[in-house]
């Protein structure tokens, strides 16, 4: 199993323009989520899904899009990046029930916005 | 909503000695979990160390284990034996579980401290 996949490892964006952070996963689980990660602040919670079709926003959601059509893919996107959306994002992935505690997480996206 | 405080930005240990992060939280939820993750350098999140909220018995994992006082809403974590390979970002993390232990699988996660291990 690869685990959690996110692509790509690092991204330069201008101002305005906008991109998708790939996140997939082949362990079959339900529930996916998105975090950024800042300096000061550790991480938080930007969307999140328990299931294909199925998505809820989390602490910051504000600028960022997902959708979840396969249970393997939960794409983030950013449709007009701003300076405040720099930072490393962090896909995690689990799977449904009683397991659900146990988060498996991506290496990571480092993302700059100039 | 929850939260969760890390008040160490930084803390260091000399290598063989012990070290015990601090992290409190606030919730009014009876039943979750809580966590520690290390960030190494790598950038990857390893989990360290969990706890259920519903066991009173302190979770330990090797050189690793945490003081868990429930009533204080406090969740330190002490390394035994610190070893350079210990050097990292630690988080404290929280995640809200149902009745039945289910969760969405959703974390609060602390500040962060950074650790480091001189030899």
């Amino acid at each position: 199993n690869a685990g959690v996949t996110q692509t790509p490892k690092f991204q330069v964006l201008k101002t305005g323009q906008s991109m998708t952070l790939q996140c997939a996963q082949d362990m079959n689980h339900e529930y996916m989520s998105w975090y950024r990660q800042d300096p000061g602040m550790g991480l938080r919670l930007i969307h999140y899904s328990v299931g294909a079709g199925i998505t809820d926003q989390g602490e910051v959601p504000n600028g960022y899009n997902v959708s979840r059509s396969t249970t393997e893919d939960f794409p983030l996107r950013l449709l007009s990046a701003a300076p405040s959306q720099t930072s490393v994002y962090f896909c995690a992935s689990s799977e449904g029930g009683t397991f659900s505690y146990e988060q498996y997480f991506g290496p990571g996206t480092r993302l700059t916005v100039t | 909503a929850q939260t969760v405080t890390q008040s160490q930005p930084e803390m260091s240990v000399q290598e063989a000695e012990t070290v015990t992060l601090s992290c409190t939280y606030d919730t009014s939820e009876n039943n979750y979990y809580l966590f520690w993750y290390k960030q190494p350098p790598s950038r990857q999140m390893i989990l360290v160390i969990r706890q259920e909220a519903y066991k009173q018995q302190n979770a330990t994992e090797n050189r690793f284990s945490v003081n868990f006082q429930k009533a204080a809403k406090s969740f330190s974590l002490k390394i035994s034996d610190s070893q350079l390979g210990d050097t990292a970002m630690y988080f404290c993390a929280f995640m809200k579980a149902n009745a039945g232990g289910t969760s969405y699988g959703k974390l609060t996660f602390g500040q962060g401290t950074i650790l480091t291990v001189h030899p």
